[in-house]
């Protein structure tokens, strides 16, 4: 398995409170990716990285934001969280996008359930 | 709009074969996987297939058909531990992964 991990795995907080959860990674990927899961929606993307301090919107970006200062770490910021940013977040990882036989592998994902 | 269109929920039965279809509508095409996601786990890699056609791996196969844009998994053999989401994920022109919304496989014996 590749080795990524998430922290908090579970998260309860209340509405209007920043949120910070964490994605370690330590296959040295390059590609990194926030996605949420919601019943009857696919995995949509938030944000990826591509690169240390470069990333870029996906999907939902709105209420997001991420950084990236080191390889291995890629944040997700809720800044002011709210219900509807209650879901199952999941943080990926992949050596490429461009060449497409490339795979994304998964984190545990954390649950956040914003009150 | 881009879109993967998925059953919501299947049954089988131990020991049975059963086909979970895919069809998708996106700009352009670079590829589709199938993940399995266990109920509160992260989804996992099963198969890739960017050339028509039907790639076999162990109990578990995926074909592919560009031109009607229509893929499916064929899982042989059903066993309980096959209970699970399988989601169905295309890559389009911009290299992004769109995805399905899953179908759910309930195996009973």
């Amino acid at each position: 398995d590749a080795g990524i991990t998430q922290s908090p795995r579970h998260k309860v907080t209340e509405t209007g409170t920043p949120v910070t959860l964490r994605c370690h990674q330590t296959e040295n990927h390059r590609y990194m990716y926030w996605y949420r899961q919601d019943p009857g929606h696919g995995l949509r993307l938030i944000h990826y990285s591509y690169g240390v301090k470069d990333t870029d919107k996906g999907e939902v970006s709105d209420g997001y934001s991420v950084s990236r200062s080191k390889t291995e770490d890629f944040l997700l910021t809720l800044e002011s969280a709210t219900s509807s940013q209650t879901s199952v977040y999941f943080c990926a990882i992949s050596e490429s996008a461009r060449e497409v036989t490339d795979t994304q592998y998964f984190g545990p994902g954390t649950r956040l359930t914003v009150l | 709009g881009q879109n993967i269109d998925q059953p919501t929920e299947m049954t089988a039965t131990e020991g049975a074969i059963v086909q979970i279809n895919c069809t998708y509508q996106t700009s352009g095409f670079n590829g589709l996987f199938w993940y399995q996601q266990h109920a509160g786990e992260a989804p996992t890699f099963l198969s890739y297939n960017v050339l028509d056609g039907l790639e076999e791996k162990g109990r578990f196969s995926s074909f592919l058909s560009r031109s009607k844009g229509y893929s499916y998994l064929l899982l042989k053999e059903l066993q309980m531990k096959d209970s699970a989401s399988y989601l169905c994920a295309v890559i389009d022109s911009n290299y992004q992964l769109i995805w399905g919304a899953g179908t759910k496989l309930i195996i009973k014996p």
